[in-house]
């Protein structure tokens, strides 16, 4: 199974703030990756999918470039619904993994 | 609107057989590309993909847990049934019915692939004695 890293664990940054979050699968998967956002208590949400499609009513603040073994999701502009744990899944070859998250947490 | 709603025990013994229902509304698993599955979450770990079955019948598991699961589908009643035998303390997670709306298929593995595009809340099954 292709394993997928995530970096930093953690992220503290400020509202307003443009982010970027790091995604490494340890074999190419193309641009077969997604993004999602988890919040507590909550189920994921899907926000990219393809390295770089968002998925229907994601807000256009939220971007996925990458392919090959990296990725990033860039957010733009941080807004306080969107602390949250990011998660990244390659969707190259089954199953499809998950990534540990990454957490970003208010400054 | 697409809805998918866990049903099933929160508390398992060790050696039991989890039966989780998924009840699902707003698509049609006879439509092509759709996809219905299950992921896990154990408490602080990463998700893990269990289980799928497509609008075709086709049916995948994941390799290290095919031998205990089993996905059967009832497009009539629009519900996606998911059985793992031989329950252990390291199966405690929360269990989620996912919907896929384009499976595509992959020649070189002879396989469908997709991301998850809708995710029900989810359900807390604790395995212990």
């Amino acid at each position: 199974e292709i394993l997928m890293t995530q970096s930093p664990g953690t992220l503290s940054v400020s509202p307003g703030e443009r982010v970027t979050l790091s995604c490494r699968a340890s074999q190419s998967v193309n641009t077969n990756l997604a993004w999602y956002q988890q919040k507590p208590g909550q189920a994921p949400r899907l926000l990219i999918y393809a390295a770089s499609t968002r998925a229907t009513g994601v807000p256009a603040r939220f971007s996925g470039s990458g392919s090959g073994t990296e990725f990033t999701l860039t957010i733009s502009s941080l807004q306080s619904e969107d602390f949250a744990v990011y998660i990244c899944q390659q969707h190259n070859s089954w199953p499809g993994t998950f990534g540990q998250g990454t957490k970003l947490e208010i400054k | 609107q697409i809805t998918l709603k866990e049903s099933g025990p929160m508390l398992v013994r060790p050696t039991q057989t989890l039966t989780l229902t998924c009840s699902f509304s707003g698509f049609s698993l006879n439509t092509s590309g759709v996809g219905v599955g299950w992921i896990r979450q154990p408490p602080g770990k990463a998700l893990q993909w269990l289980a799928v079955i497509y609008w075709n019948e086709n049916k995948q598991s994941s390799p290290s847990l095919k031998s205990r699961l089993s996905i059967t589908k009832d497009t009539s009643r629009d519900q996606v049934v998911l059985t793992m035998t031989n329950m252990d303390t390291v199966d405690t997670a929360t269990y989620y019915c996912v919907y896929s709306e384009e499976a595509y298929f992959d020649f070189w593995s002879g396989l469908y692939l997709n991301w998850v595009d809708s995710w029900g809340q989810g359900t807390l099954v604790t395995v212990s004695s």
